[in-house]
C-alpha cells in the first residue's frame, strides 16, 4: 500500500506564474488534508477536503488559492500570480475516517516563487 | 482557540543519553489527541507517538515516552538512549478528538541535534 504521495517534490515558479501541487492520498483514505510550512515554522492547516466537497477552506487564503478533490485522481492545490511570500513546503496528509485522528502525510512539495 | 507551544527552538544531546522536549497546549476540550512528529532534512513528517486524553497512562514506543499532564496542559517527550539518528525538527501537534474536524494544530518546533 503506497503512501501518499505529493508531486512535484521541488516547484519553481515565476513571481506571476501558477502552482498546481498534487497529492493522492493512501488507497481507501477519502479525507485530504492540506498544510503549509513556512521557513522555521510550524505545519499550519490550510483546507479540509472529501471527495468532489471542500469540507473547510479556513485557513487557506482568500484569494489566488484553490483546492479539489475530484472523483477520479489527485487533490489539487492551486496558486494562481504566485508571490515571493507563497514559498513555503506544502504538505498534505490523508485520513481514512474522520473518526481516525492519525494523518499519514507526504513528503511534501517546496515551492519556491523567484 | 487551540494552541501549541514548544519553548525550545534548539536542544543538543550526547550521544546515548536522555533528552526531553516540552510541550504545552492550551483547548477548552475535554476529548482531543495529542502527537509528537520528527521531521528529517528530507521533509517527511513521522509520527512518533501519540497519546488520547482520556487514557491516563503515559504512551510509549521503544526509547519515546511521554509525560502527559492533562490538568497542568503539558505533554513532554523524553528520548532516551538517543541516537545520532534522532536529530531532526520535533513537532508537537493536538487535534480535536472524536467526530470533528480533524486539522492538526502545531507548535513551531524545536530541532534537536545528536552529538557523537
Amino acid at each position: 500500500n503506497a503512501g501518499v504521495m505529493q508531486n512535484p517534490r521541488h516547484l519553481v515558479r515565476r513571481r506571476g506564474q501558477e502552482a498546481r501541487l498534487r497529492c493522492s492520498p493512501m488507497k481507501g483514505h477519502s479525507h485530504v488534508y492540506w498544510y503549509r510550512q513556512l521557513p522555521e515554522e510550524g505545519l499550519k492547516f490550510m483546507v479540509y477536503l472529501q471527495k468532489e466537497n471542500i469540507i473547510d477552506e479556513s485557513g487557506m487564503p482568500k484569494e489566488r488559492f484553490s483546492a479539489e478533490f475530484p472523483k477520479e485522481g489527485p487533490s489539487i492545490l492551486r496558486i494562481q500570480q504566485v508571490v515571493r511570500g507563497d514559498s513555503a513546503a506544502y504538505f498534505c496528509a490523508s485520513h481514512y475516517t474522520l473518526t481516525d485522528p492519525e494523518a499519514f502525510f507526504g513528503q511534501g512539495t517546496r515551492l519556491t516563487v523567484v | 482557540a487551540q494552541t501549541v507551544t514548544q519553548s525550545q527552538p534548539e536542544m543538543s544531546v550526547q550521544e546515548a543519553e536522555t533528552v526531553t522536549l516540552s510541550c504545552t497546549y492550551d483547548t477548552s476540550e475535554s476529548d482531543y489527541y495529542l502527537f509528537w512528529y520528527k521531521q528529517p532534512p528530507s521533509r517527511q513528517m513521522i509520527l512518533v507517538i501519540r497519546q488520547e486524553a482520556y487514557k491516563q497512562q503515559n504512551a510509549t514506543e521503544n526509547r519515546f515516552s511521554v509525560n502527559f499532564q492533562k490538568a497542568a496542559k503539558s505533554f513532554s517527550l523524553k528520548i532516551s538512549d538517543s541516537q545520532l539518528g534522532d536529530a531532526a525538527m520535533y513537532f508537537c501537534a493536538y487535534v480535536r478528538g472524536l467526530g470533528s474536524q480533524g486539522n492538526l494544530i502545531f507548535g513551531k518546533g524545536t530541532k534537536l541535534s545528536v552529538k557523537p
